[in-house]
């Protein structure tokens, strides 16, 4: 079962335009939320994260907002560009796994058309 | 990337066959992971190591199993490949959060797999 869901699984955005990708979770015990950023023919990368103690991170154009009682989080892209379109993947961990063992969502492939 | 690599890149093998993936990273990192990707479910944990000594299943280990020669070397095999196995494998690496803070994955380029 699909711990971590994430939608939608494609978006396409005009250059300019907000990308919002969205993601829940079941399990309460998880506590560190990071979005992974995958180019084609790369393997992904860290793109930022939240803890729950915070209901939105900002850096540069990405931002996540996170909403604890309803287990969702999302991720917004302002003025999206065309480099921006990419693999998207939403994850969350747990101290009880150490911290280090990652769930991730399905994904979200991002096209941002110039 | 660089700092995490994957061989083969691309292998094509024919059902039954034995195949072992390899992963070798130069980060000094303690651990590492295999995770499956297939479109539509996103990264799924195949094992993970925390150390040459400490071996971990992950979601989806059946069919699989996992060497660690060293703390950079860590190897999956697949004993006896079946078409469902054909994916794109990545390998990562992590080190402990310090300060209560979290790992960051470092992940390779990859490796695409086709069974036939």
């Amino acid at each position: 079962q699909q711990q971590v869901k994430q939608s939608p699984q494609s978006l396409i955005v005009q250059k300019g335009g907000i990308s919002i990708i969205n993601c829940a979770y079941e399990n309460t015990a998880f506590d560190y939320f990071p979005w992974y950023q995958q180019f084609p023919g790369k393997g992904p990368a860290l793109l930022i994260a939240i803890r729950p103690d915070v209901s939105e991170k900002k850096e540069g154009r990405f931002t996540i907002s996170f909403n604890k009682s309803a287990k969702q989080f999302s991720l917004h892209i302002m003025d999206s560009q065309p480099g921006d379109s990419a693999t998207y993947f939403c994850a969350a961990s747990s101290q009880e796994t150490s911290g280090s063992r990652l769930t991730f969502g399905e994904g979200t492939q991002l096209t941002v058309n110039p | 990337d660089a700092d995490v690599t994957q061989t083969p890149r691309n292998r094509i093998t024919k059902t039954g066959k034995r195949i072992m993936l390899e992963c070798s990273q130069t980060k000094g990192h303690d651990r590492m992971y295999w995770y499956r990707q297939d479109p539509g479910l996103g990264l799924q944990l195949i094992y993970y190591s925390f150390d040459v000594k400490d071996i971990n299943k992950g979601e989806i280990s059946d069919g699989y199993s996992v060497s660690r020669q060293a703390q950079a070397k860590f190897s999956l095999s697949l004993e006896s490949a079946i078409p469902n196995q054909t994916a794109l494998y990545f390998c990562a690496t992590s080190d402990f959060g310090a300060g209560g803070g979290r790992d960051t994955q470092y992940f390779g380029p990859g490796t695409r797999l086709t069974v036939l």
